[in-house]
């Protein structure tokens, strides 16, 4: 049972711009705790994508960036390309349940 | 280069028990909060349990708790889950997980930096 909300689905063509929302509460990313990123390309295991709400760690492209806002956190992938259909989890701290997001299938047309 | 090497999945019977391993190579190990983290068949992630770099603390969900024990020998760089009492729901696939904690004047955070492949647990009779 996540507390974290994100869209079951998102799609785009190749070389557009998408945006993945992610929707806390005041008890995680409302009351300041940071927001992270995992990608999980098919049939593979999760490999952490941003850190610390915009931190890439060494080897993502930066078409992939991150932001919070208030009680949400967005990932954007721009210039989108067919290496990126995957899923995506969102993660930040919650003392109550499951820090990961319901999660995102992202599907390159 | 880092690496997290699960072992010990397979099919079990419910109420049976499985314990899990995971090999650390590449990093230091006796550094890192570890975890393991599931995945039900097509559905989403879920943590399941973490251990303290010495394994003076641990952590579970409360589904798992009672029933799963999480332990780490650092002499042997490994991680592991001892799961008995397994039920149908425990059916998954099991990731082993490093976790970098930072901490500020007010609380500590934490993410997950590397996973390993995975191993599957079938829970059926």
């Amino acid at each position: 049972q996540s507390v974290l909300t994100q869209p079951p689905s998102v799609s785009g063509a190749p070389g557009q711009r998408v945006t993945i929302s992610c929707t806390g509460s005041s008890s995680n990313i409302g009351a300041g705790y940071d927001v992270h990123w995992y990608q999980q390309l098919p049939g593979t295991a999760p490999k952490l994508l941003i850190y610390g709400n915009s931190n890439r760690p060494s080897g993502v492209p930066d078409r992939f960036s991150g932001s919070k806002s208030g009680t949400s956190a967005s990932l954007a992938i721009t210039g989108l390309q067919a290496e990126d259909e995957a899923d995506y989890y969102c993660q930040s701290y919650d003392s109550s349940l499951s820090p990961f997001g319901t999660g995102t299938k992202v599907t390159v047309l | 280069e880092v690496q997290l090497v699960e072992s010990g999945g397979g099919l079990v019977q419910p109420g049976g028990s499985l314990r899990l391993s995971c090999a650390a190579s590449g990093f230091t190990f006796s550094s890192y909060w570890m975890s393991w983290v599931r995945q039900a068949p097509g559905k989403g992630l879920e943590w399941v349990a973490n251990i303290k770099q010495d394994g003076s603390e641990k952590y579970y969900v409360d589904s798992v708790k009672g029933r799963f024990t999480i332990s780490r020998d650092n002499a042997k760089n490994s991680l592991y889950l001892q799961m008995n009492s397994l039920r149908a729901e425990d059916t998954a696939v099991y990731y082993c997980a490093s976790r970098t904690v930072y901490c500020s004047s007010t609380s500590c955070q934490y993410y997950f930096d590397y996973w390993g492949q995975g191993t599957l647990v079938t829970v059926s009779s």
